[in-house]
């Protein structure tokens, strides 16, 4: 258990919809990021949050944003859903943007859009 | 510049072998390199990482070989067991932030 939770695990919704990601860091973890995991695309980056500020954003469509709240959970919205969107979405947080910073995983939410 | 190549793509090693997984990049800014370990369901959990100041790191049966000049790193697990059998994802850090570039992953099998 890496510390990191994910909620919902799993998600099921239509396209055109809008769906909310929420990701509680590991305590005292004060970075927190988003990747999609899709058999085409593997592993891609999407967005880094650091203490609240945007710190680096990747392939994020404009379609889909994400925050980070004070007490440092962080959630992610996607809008107007398509297929293509279907995948797994994984939240990490690291202690802080420093030399050796491990990203530490949360278990992913599935989302399936239908 | 900023994708990160692995290869093979799935790898079939006995119980006892050793199972080598290779990655190359070609951005130079990279300054950090880890491998993750992913089993079905779960997300994906770190391994062992390397600076690119140092030729190689061995932790337990988990070694990665690290060579700048030709921007390739490796991952070396050594006696592979069947609980070993999983995807496995090198990895890059840099090219803004903190974020990581990840290779296409590697699905390994080990056979008794």
């Amino acid at each position: 258990d890496s510390g990191v939770t994910q909620t919902p695990k799993h998600l099921i919704t239509a396209t055109g919809q809008r769906v909310t990601l929420r990701c509680s860091p590991r305590s005292g973890d004060l970075s927190v990021y988003w990747y999609q995991q899709s058999l085409d695309q593997g592993l891609q980056f999407l967005i880094q949050y650091y203490n609240g500020e945007e710190r680096a954003k990747g392939n994020i469509l404009e379609r889909f944003s994400a925050q980070q709240f004070p007490d440092l959970h962080s959630e992610l919205n996607l809008s107007s859903l398509e297929l293509g969107d279907s995948a797994l979405y994984f939240c990490a947080s690291s202690p802080l943007t420093g030399l050796a910073d491990t990203q530490y995983f949360g278990p992913g939410t599935r989302l399936t859009v239908l | 510049q900023q994708q990160v190549k692995q290869s093979p793509q799935s790898l079939i090693v006995q119980k006892g072998g050793i199972s080598i997984i290779n990655c190359a990049y070609e951005n130079t800014a990279f300054d950090y390199f880890p491998w993750y370990q992913q089993f079905p369901g779960k997300g994906p959990a770190l391994l062992i990482a390397i600076r690119p100041d140092v030729s190689e790191k061995k932790e337990g049966r988990f070694t990665i070989s690290f060579n700048k000049s030709a921007k390739q790193f490796s991952l070396h697990i050594m006696d592979s067991q069947p609980g070993d059998s999983a995807t496995y994802f090198c990895a890059a850090r840099g090219g803004g932030g903190n974020k990581l570039t990840f290779g296409t992953g590697t699905q390994l099998k080990v056979e008794l």
